[in-house]
């Protein structure tokens, strides 16, 4: 079963504290996504990736960078974690040839105290 | 700008009813959409897509009807089970590129037993 894996489910950090999220995903997929999910606000793009070492800001990038040295594995970092960046943040990759969305990982709820 | 706009941010359908959930756009490049349904703590899962060639796609209990010249489509579930409640987020894209999605907001469906 193909897979998008994102290494924590929950995470509660301190507020100047910087924060690594990680995703890795076993479809040999191009493509690399880093969305974050609050009420009333929906999926909002934060970065997105198409190929190893290739980055692009998607609508809400301030506050954060992202890394990526392998196909298959895709960072989302937290320069200096502030409250507002609590929220559950979602990973999803997806292959352009294919045309058929992204599949997502299961998501990590971060909590910025 | 929100491109992609679902207007209700919740729905209850008795079960056994029809559940209909509407997404609007406003680009008129965008020519694939799809819908994803998310539980609680859980990433958004593929349920439907519809390329702009077709007005209607259909798989089991779900269709999407898409309206080009209103830049509308609604995902129709029928029968409702209680299984389906879920929050309800539809998509749009350019088939072409990256395949970058822009999500709506969502809608909470909630089926009553």
């Amino acid at each position: 079963d193909v897979k998008v894996t994102q290494s924590s489910r929950y995470l509660v950090k301190r507020t100047g504290e910087k924060v690594f999220l990680e995703c890795v995903q076993d479809m040999d997929h191009e493509n690399m996504f880093w969305y974050r999910q609050d009420p009333g606000l929906g999926l909002r793009l934060i970065y997105f990736s198409y190929d190893v070492k290739m980055k692009e800001k998607g609508d809400i990038p301030e506050g954060y960078s992202v890394s990526r040295e392998k196909k298959e594995r895709f960072s989302l970092i937290l320069e200096s974690a502030s409250t507002n960046q609590t929220s559950m943040y979602l990973c999803a990759s997806s292959d352009p040839r294919g045309g058929y969305g992204y599949t997502f990982g299961s998501g990590t709820r971060l909590t910025v105290v | 700008d929100q491109q992609v706009k679902q207007n209700s941010p919740s729905l209850s359908v008795q079960e056994g009813r029809i559940s209909i959930l509407n997404c609007d756009y406003t680009n008129s490049m965008f020519d694939y959409f799809l819908w994803y349904k998310k539980y609680p703590a859980e990433g958004p899962t593929f349920l439907i897509s519809i390329s702009s060639i077709k007005d209607k796609n259909e798989d089991g209990r779900f269709t999407v009807f898409l309206n080009k010249s209103a830049k509308h489509l609604s995902l129709h579930i029928v029968p409702s089970q209680p299984g389906d409640s879920a929050v309800y987020f539809c998509a749009a894209s350019r088939a072409s590129g990256t395949y970058k999605y822009i999500f709506g907001t969502g809608t909470r469906l909630k089926v009553l037993a």
